[in-house]
């Protein structure tokens, strides 16, 4: 079934150490996107690539950085993680042009102790 | 700036009565607009959009959505709510970026309650 995949689904890790969350589409959209979703604040854009070989950077970028070597992945890495970095993290995806629809993920449940 | 507002955070409804959530945006031009919805642990899913022509728009699972540009909203609605229907639901516009790029600006989002 064509979507998106994340990995891992959640994850406990220790304040400081690094950790890249994977994100895989099999649908060819040239658009990615990466967002957290946190109690009382909706979805808010991380990082976002239109096509492969380019990144841009959202709303929340600090702390997180995305690489885009293909189309189809879109890793997330927090080179030292914090605590308020404690969130839901989603993968979307996309076809370039006009607002189009984006697709999610399941999500990744992130705790920073 | 693009902003979207959803005036109501939590709205509880019973079985097979009518609802409607309200969103408001802020956008300059003619907005792209869209309505997705959450179940508990799972990511978002496509209601509907709504780009141009007629205002009102159909989605999945019996949901529409009334654009009306005099009051900048976008309104869901559903004729009569099944207990399925309890989840969370986001409104969004379409926007660019400071770089020219599209992107999607959410409301906070409304949680809907389907009591029995």
């Amino acid at each position: 079934i064509a979507g998106i995949t994340q990995a891992p689904t959640s994850q406990i890790l220790a304040a400081g150490r690094r950790m890249t969350l994977r994100c895989t589409q099999d649908m060819r959209h040239n658009a990615m996107y990466w967002y957290r979703q946190d109690l009382g604040l909706g979805l808010r854009l991380i990082h976002y690539s239109n096509t492969a070989g380019t990144t841009g950077k959202g709303e929340v970028p600090d702390g997180y950085s995305v690489s885009r070597a293909n189309t189809d992945d879109f890793p997330l890495t927090l080179a030292s993680a914090v605590p308020s970095q404690t969130s839901v993290y989603f993968c979307a995806s996309s076809r370039s042009g006009g607002n189009q629809p984006q697709h999610f993920g399941d999500g990744t449940r992130l705790s920073i102790l | 700036a693009q902003s979207v507002t959803q005036p109501d955070i939590h709205i509880t409804v019973s079985e097979g009565a009518s609802l409607e959530l309200r969103c408001n945006y802020s956008y300059g031009a003619t907005p792209y607009l869209f309505w997705y919805v959450q179940s508990p642990g799972q990511g978002l899913q496509l209601l509907l959009k709504y780009f141009s022509g007629d205002t009102l728009v159909q989605g999945i699972k019996g949901f529409e959505a009334e654009f009306k540009r005099s009051q900048s909203s976008f309104n869901l609605r559903k004729p009569s709510v099944h207990w399925s229907d309890a989840a969370e639901y986001f409104c969004a516009v379409g926007a660019i970026t400071q770089g020219g790029s599209e992107k999607l600006v959410f409301g906070k989002g409304t949680k809907l309650t389907v009591n029995p």
